[in-house]
């Protein structure tokens, strides 16, 4: 079992439309949480943390649930440049060392 | 504009060759990077951690003497790609962390493209 799975998608979506991410991870003894976003050939940047009150930036949602190891992403009112894969990143604990989902691919269209 | 820089950003060489990309943190001093790799389509895996003054940590698999890290300084850390071979084309990306803000950067990224 992967440490980090998502879905690859692609999720294709008119702009404007809401869109979820669902990530689940298998070492209970994670500690943090985060959702990057990379562009085609681009490296990694950080979208956002993932705290377990949920949070929210904007258009975003993030929501942790430690006791099914379950992430989540929201995106409202999807705009053309939100197009890029979103990449579900847990610390596994100390070290700094970042645990990669393999993505999910978003595509908003008009 | 970039907090941790990495040179070259593309890179072709030819199989049996050895290739050196660095990972400069700008503006601010990095105990620790880390070196990570992505195949197309993939996701990043960690190949190793490299620590200032001291050898790197290689996460399992990674061979240690085909992938060589320098970390001589707080601010740069180097992967050398030795005897290169087709295979190893990929997409290498470091990151440092700034412990003052808490925050993890990631470089650039390098295209290597073994011929």
């Amino acid at each position: 079992r992967k440490e980090v799975e998502q879905d690859p998608g692609p999720f294709n979506v008119p702009e404007g439309a809401t869109v979820a991410f669902n990530c689940t991870y298998s070492n209970s003894a994670s500690q943090s949480f985060f959702w990057y976003r990379q562009d085609c050939r681009k490296e990694p940047k950080l979208l956002m943390s993932v705290y377990s009150s949920g949070n929210e930036d904007g258009r975003f949602t993030a929501q942790l649930n430690r006791a099914s190891q379950y992430i989540s992403l929201l995106i409202r009112d999807s705009k053309l440049s939100d197009s890029a894969t979103y990449l579900c990143v847990v610390n596994r604990g100390g070290g700094n060392k970042l645990t990669f989902g393999t993505g999910t691919q978003l595509k908003v269209e008009l | 504009g970039a907090v941790v820089s990495q040179h070259p950003s593309r890179v072709i060489c030819k199989s049996g060759t050895s290739v050196k990309i660095e990972c400069r943190s700008l503006d601010f001093q990095a105990t620790t990077m880390f070196w990570y790799r992505q195949f197309p389509k993939k996701s990043l895996m960690l190949m190793a951690t490299s620590n200032e003054g001291s050898k790197a940590t290689y996460e399992q698999g990674v061979e240690k003497d085909k992938f060589l890290i320098n970390h001589a300084s707080l601010t740069l850390s180097t992967l050398t790609v030795t005897s290169a071979h087709p295979e190893d084309s990929s997409f290498y990306i470091c990151s440092a962390r700034d412990s003052l803000v808490d925050t993890i950067y990631f470089g650039e990224g390098s295209w290597l493209t073994v011929v």
